[in-house]
């Protein structure tokens, strides 16, 4: 089974912390993702990366970076938290096939509260 | 753009009664088009898929059926048990230089009661 892990399940920092959400996926997948969700809006896109050290801007990048050193490990960066940044935030991992019907695998998610 | 849209929610039924949540897209090309569903506490999981206009995909007794002509992708269930009980997200594919990247709804809560 494919799995896909997020470093916290929760999370409460303050506002101007650094965070650094983790995600680490154990399929060997080319791209990863990070979405977050909220109610409402559903999911929406933040940044995804199809190679180490390669990334690209999702619908919603601003107050985000991303990091990915590793093929397994794909990093979510709020570099001074603010508090419209709290959310559930999901990371999910696919490989390359060239099929469009990919499946994406979740992790659990992150619920992260900036006060 | 592509978009997808979902009917609000919540959703709540009675145990063996029948489910439809309606989903509704806009793109271009041909898209393929995925069910995802998130239990409590849970992340997302696949829940079905369909490739081409008129593929039915079904998993877990769910059904949605891919319908060109009114750019649609229905969920349904002829029969709901307290465990479906869940967020439901319909989304589309978009087609990268790097891969597949989805396009979600806002999601439909489903509440299943006794």
């Amino acid at each position: 089974d494919v799995k896909v892990t997020q470093s916290s399940r929760y999370l409460v920092k303050r506002t101007g912390e650094k965070v650094f959400l983790e995600c680490v996926q154990d399929m060997d997948h080319e791209n990863m993702f990070w979405y977050r969700q909220d109610p409402g809006l559903g999911l929406r896109l933040i940044y995804f990366s199809y190679d180490v050290k390669m990334k690209e801007k999702g619908d919603i990048p601003e107050g985000y970076s991303v990091s990915r050193e590793k093929k397994e490990r794909f990093s979510l960066i709020l570099e001074s938290a603010s508090t419209n940044q709290t959310s559930m935030y999901l990371c999910a991992s696919t490989p390359i096939t060239g099929m469009s019907t990919d499946t994406q695998y979740f992790g659990p998610g992150t619920r992260l509260t900036v006060l | 753009g592509n978009s997808v849209t979902q009917m609000e929610g919540p959703v709540t039924l009675s145990e063996e009664a029948f489910l439809t949540i309606n989903c509704t897209y806009t793109a271009t090309g041909y898209p393929s088009l995925f069910w995802y569903v998130q239990y409590p506490g849970e992340g997302l999981q696949l829940l079905l898929k369909a490739t081409k206009a008129d593929d039915k995909g079904s998993n877990k007794g769910f059904e949605a059926t891919y319908r060109k002509e009114t750019t649609s992708f229905h969920l349904e269930k002829g029969s709901v048990q307290v465990s479906d009980s869940a967020v439901y997200f319909c989304a589309l594919n978009r087609l990268t230089g790097g891969g597949n990247k989805l396009t979600f709804g806002t999601g439909t809560q489903l509440k299943v009661e006794l």
